[in-house]
């Protein structure tokens, strides 16, 4: 079957960086998305991996290794309106998405 | 900027009802997806739709159906609601060209069935 498992919450403190991790398993593979929702929101795109290796992109970062069937969002210099829940997606070969059940991320002073 | 829209912020209904929830989008895209949003277990799937007048079943489609009679406008019907229908509906959004395409999505319609 087609999954994708990441931690339900992850907890940080305000000015540190955290990583939250994301491991699939689908048929096919074009991709991994994460998308970032705040609470009572909708999701919104953050980033796209197809290629190994590590994209940044500002205070976020995102890995990802085919071989491993892993990704892994990287925040830097954590702000509290980063609090929310991490959804990573992966794109299988028809194209579809298939998603996690998503990470909170809760951040203390 | 890309904007989907949905009806409903919140819809309360009764079991039996049928309920419709609207969506719209204003950037052309070809691709418009319907979801359910549950705790503990992601984003799944109902339908979806690459053209007008066009749609696809995608993993829980049952109890649900969709109508796309405009490019711009995708609408999902719950034909008799019942409580297991509670949930949060997210509508979505991208591109129609077969490399990533990055889905947008609506503010979602939290829906209670009483």
């Amino acid at each position: 079957g087609q999954s994708l498992e990441q931690p339900s919450e992850v907890t940080a403190v305000e000015g540190a960086i955290v990583q939250i991790n994301c491991t699939y398993q689908t048929s096919g593979f074009n991709g991994l998305f994460w998308y970032q929702q705040h609470a009572g929101e909708a999701p919104t795109f953050l980033s796209y991996n197809v290629l190994d290796g590590l994209e940044e992109k500002g205070r976020f970062s995102s890995f990802l290794s085919r071989s491993k069937g892993y990704s892994y969002l990287l925040l830097k210099e954590l702000q509290m309106k980063d609090s929310a829940s991490y959804l990573c997606a992966s794109l299988d070969s028809n194209y579809q998405l298939i998603w996690g059940a998503g990470t909170k991320l809760i951040i203390k002073p | 900027d890309v904007k989907v829209t949905q009806s409903s912020r919140y819809l309360v209904k009764r079991t039996g009802e049928k309920v419709f929830l609207e969506c719209v989008q204003d950037m052309d895209h070809e691709n418009m997806f319907w979801y359910r949003q549950d705790p503990g277990l992601g984003l799944r799937l109902i339908y979806f739709s690459y053209d007008v007048k066009m749609k696809e079943k995608g993993d829980i489609p049952e109890g649900y159906s969709v109508s796309r009679e405009k490019k711009e406008r995708f609408s999902l019907i719950l034909e008799s609601a019942s409580t297991n229908q509670t949930s949060m509906y997210l509508c979505a959004s991208s591109s129609g060209t077969t490399d990533y395409n990055e889905q947008f999505f609506g503010p979602g319609t939290r829906l209670t069935v009483l």
